[in-house]
């Protein structure tokens, strides 16, 4: 079944600007991970959270966790022409099988 | 990093006809490999679980005898799909598990005519 469903569907920004997509899922994790996939591409791992972290920061990237509601955010600053692809998030129950969201497609305009 | 390398990249075929997509790791062994599925614009959806040496796990609605798994190598997991219809076509893509990581093959899109 799906677990998590990210927020929203598609984005489009402007160059410079911060992107942020939220994902929410259903079950009790081990952790979140977000992934970003180019078009017709495999995924590239981005960051992972564990389920006892809040935040997280990786480069221009800071991911969010709130547990009690079940939900996680990613927020990309500094947007580039380079950043745009789909971004999953992807909850890990357990045994590392990740169950990935609907995607948030990302559009960042020169 | 580790690297993950997925042939073909694309295959078109016809139906009725078995695809071979095969998943290997490169630079280390991998005992698991998980074989998911995309639809355009869509999620991955895991299918499997591929331990070597012993028989795939699959997935709640994937048919073991449509998709077959074989993992015969630490670095090798292929997957075969067996008579395939135009419904089959999708993005196919792998994973291999090593050092607590997860880490991706560039997935294969299969167009059944």
């Amino acid at each position: 079944s799906q677990q998590g469903e990210e927020d929203p569907q598609a984005l489009s920004i402007q160059e410079g600007e911060n992107a942020t997509m939220n994902c929410s899922y259903k079950t009790s994790i081990n952790n979140l991970q977000w992934y970003r996939q180019n078009s017709g591409r495999g995924l590239v791992h981005l960051i992972l959270i564990r389920s006892n972290e809040r935040e997280k920061h990786s480069g221009r990237l800071r991911v969010t966790l709130d547990t009690s509601k079940k939900s996680s955010s990613l927020l990309i600053t500094a947007s580039r022409a380079a950043d745009t692809a789909s971004y999953f998030c992807a909850t890990d129950e357990s045994n590392y099988k990740l169950t990935f969201g609907k995607g948030t497609l990302l559009t960042v305009n020169p | 990093g580790a690297v993950v390398s997925q042939h073909p990249s694309w295959v078109i075929c016809k139906s009725g006809t078995s695809v071979k997509i095969e998943c290997r790791s490169l630079d280390f062994q991998a005992t698991t490999m998980f074989w998911y599925r995309q639809f355009p614009k869509q999620s991955l959806m895991l299918m499997a679980t591929s331990n070597e040496g012993s028989k795939a796990t699959y997935e709640q609605g994937v048919e073991k005898d449509k998709f077959l798994i074989n993992h015969a190598s630490l670095t090798l997991s292929t997957l075969t799909v067996t008579s395939a219809h135009p419904e089959d076509s999708s993005f196919y893509i792998c994973s291999a598990l090593t050092g607590g990581k997860l880490f991706f093959g560039s997935g294969t899109q299969l167009s059944v005519l």
